[in-house]
């Protein structure tokens, strides 16, 4: 069975940091490239930016909006995702969700999500 | 970037009825062949769902009653008949170009 269980949510001051991890489980992690993607409260999905996998040597790409502040990671001796979260501001506040992704085939199983909430 | 337009924001149905949800790219989603467009359902307090790949394609495990068409620029989703089950958001995601990018989402309601 596929699993992903983000982590790491929580309150934090803005400027300051956090690190996100989605542990996963019940699938070969290096076969698949592997996104981040955040949702403020009632509002639409955002892509954040993805890592691909170990036949396209682990790259990464990011959107605009986080590029720069944001880096995503993977360790591939635990099948777990990270994703770094530098200088946040009030608008990163979201559900944060890690996403298995097939490229070209889509996001086809995704974690609960974990709640970010930047503010002093 | 690709900017994905949905329509309608919203859409009353009534249960038994068809569902069409419309998603416009501002550019082709082509890739030899294929139209990298996907489809999500996502309910309240919940992850999104994928149901949909490149633009026809059931993901396994969704009922027959969703289906997905279009190319080039142009998508839909239908769902029929509607079930009170399939009452939720619905999204339109791009994987032809990096930044991946989602539609705005389209509320499905019961008329």
């Amino acid at each position: 069975e596929v699993k992903l269980v983000e982590s790491g949510g929580g309150l934090v001051q803005p400027g300051g940091s956090l690190r996100l991890s989605c542990a996963t489980s019940g699938f070969t992690f290096t076969d698949y490239y592997m996104s981040w993607v955040r949702q403020p409260p009632g509002k639409a999905l955002e892509w954040l930016g993805f890592i691909r996998n170990k036949a396209n040597g682990y790259t990464t790409e990011y959107s605009a909006s986080v590029k720069g502040r944001f880096t995503i990671s993977r360790d591939n001796s635990q099948s777990i995702l990270y994703l770094q979260m530098n200088t946040l501001r009030a608008e990163d506040s979201a559900t944060y969700y890690c996403a298995r992704d097939r490229g070209q085939g889509g996001m086809d199983y995704w974690g609960q999500g974990t709640s970010v909430t930047v503010s002093s | 970037d690709i900017v994905l337009t949905q329509s309608p924001a919203s859409l009353a149905v009534s249960l038994g009825q068809r569902a069409t949800i419309s998603c416009r790219a501002s550019e082709s989603v082509e890739y030899y062949g294929t139209s990298l467009m996907q489809w999500y359902q996502q309910k309240p307090g919940q992850p999104p769902k994928l149901l949909i790949y490149a633009a026809s394609n059931v993901e396994s495990g969704v009922p027959a009653r969703f289906s997905g068409s279009g190319s080039g620029t142009d998508f839909s989703l239908n769902i029929h008949p509607v079930e009170e089950d399939d009452i939720a958001m619905y999204f339109c995601q791009q994987s032809r170009k990096v930044p991946l990018t989602f539609g705005a989402g389209t509320k499905l309601e019961l008329k």
